[in-house]
């Protein structure tokens, strides 16, 4: 079992909140990322980070931002979240950030389903 | 389009039998590939991992084959469990010039009943 977590597992908002979804990790791994997910469909990478102070867009575009002021904290916001939002949001990390190693195995927290309204 | 596409989209299966799912993908150069398990509301988890010199790898009751020349692999489940029910998702890394890079298929929805 990854210790990798989300929070919350399940968020229902109005149009034009802002929402913070939580991602942490107890591995110690400097390489983290947030995958989107729709029901039926292929996990699209919207947002990477390498390390401290290291944050990337993915190869979906995506409104929301990250941060990543400390190794174990990757949290993603929407400032003003729409229906278009709606979607499953995955959390990753990994130990050296290069898939194409057979070591560098990426672990998957539980998800957010986020339903806006 | 999809360098990763896999087949049946969906299966449902009685518990014990066995089944075959199929990947096949156009990701070149290949660097590996590599079965995850996703239960319903959950996160995808690692089953196997395979490079381009392997052709099989056994994870339990999970085997998983590989064919670099014609660029398909199979994950095979012998015995099947209810909880083997779950999308089983397919994952191709590329050897980039700098680091790799994941192409994901859509999964197979796969379905045991009792």
């Amino acid at each position: 079992e990854a210790d990798i977590y989300q929070t919350p597992r399940y968020l229902v908002i109005g149009t034009g909140k802002k929402i913070t979804l939580e991602c942490s990790q107890t591995m110690g791994h400097d390489k983290m990322y947030w995958y989107q997910q729709d029901p039926g469909m292929e996990l699209h990478l919207i947002h990477y980070s390498y390390g401290v102070n290291s944050t990337e867009k993915g190869d979906l575009s995506s409104e929301s931002t990250v941060s990543r002021i400390r190794t174990e904290h990757f949290p993603l916001t929407l400032e003003s979240a729409r229906p278009s939002h709606t979607s499953q949001y995955l959390c990753a990390s990994s130990k050296a950030g290069d898939p194409s190693l057979v070591t560098d195995t990426q672990y998957f927290g539980p998800g957010t389903r986020l339903t806006v309204l | 389009k999809n360098q990763v596409e896999q087949s049946p989209q969906s299966l449902i299966i009685l518990e014990g039998k066995n089944c075959t799912l199929q990947c096949n993908y156009t990701v070149s150069p290949f660097s590996n590939l590599r079965w995850y398990k996703q239960d319903t509301g959950r996160g995808p988890v690692s089953l196997t991992i395979m490079t381009f010199s392997e052709n099989t790898k056994s994870n339990g009751r999970y085997t998983a084959t590989l064919d670099a020349d014609t660029k398909q692999s199979s994950l095979h489940i012998t015995a099947s469990q209810l909880s083997d029910s779950a999308s089983y998702i397919c994952v191709v890394s590329d050897r980039g010039s700098t680091l790799g890079r994941l192409y994901f298929g859509r999964g197979t929805q796969l379905t045991v009943w009792p």
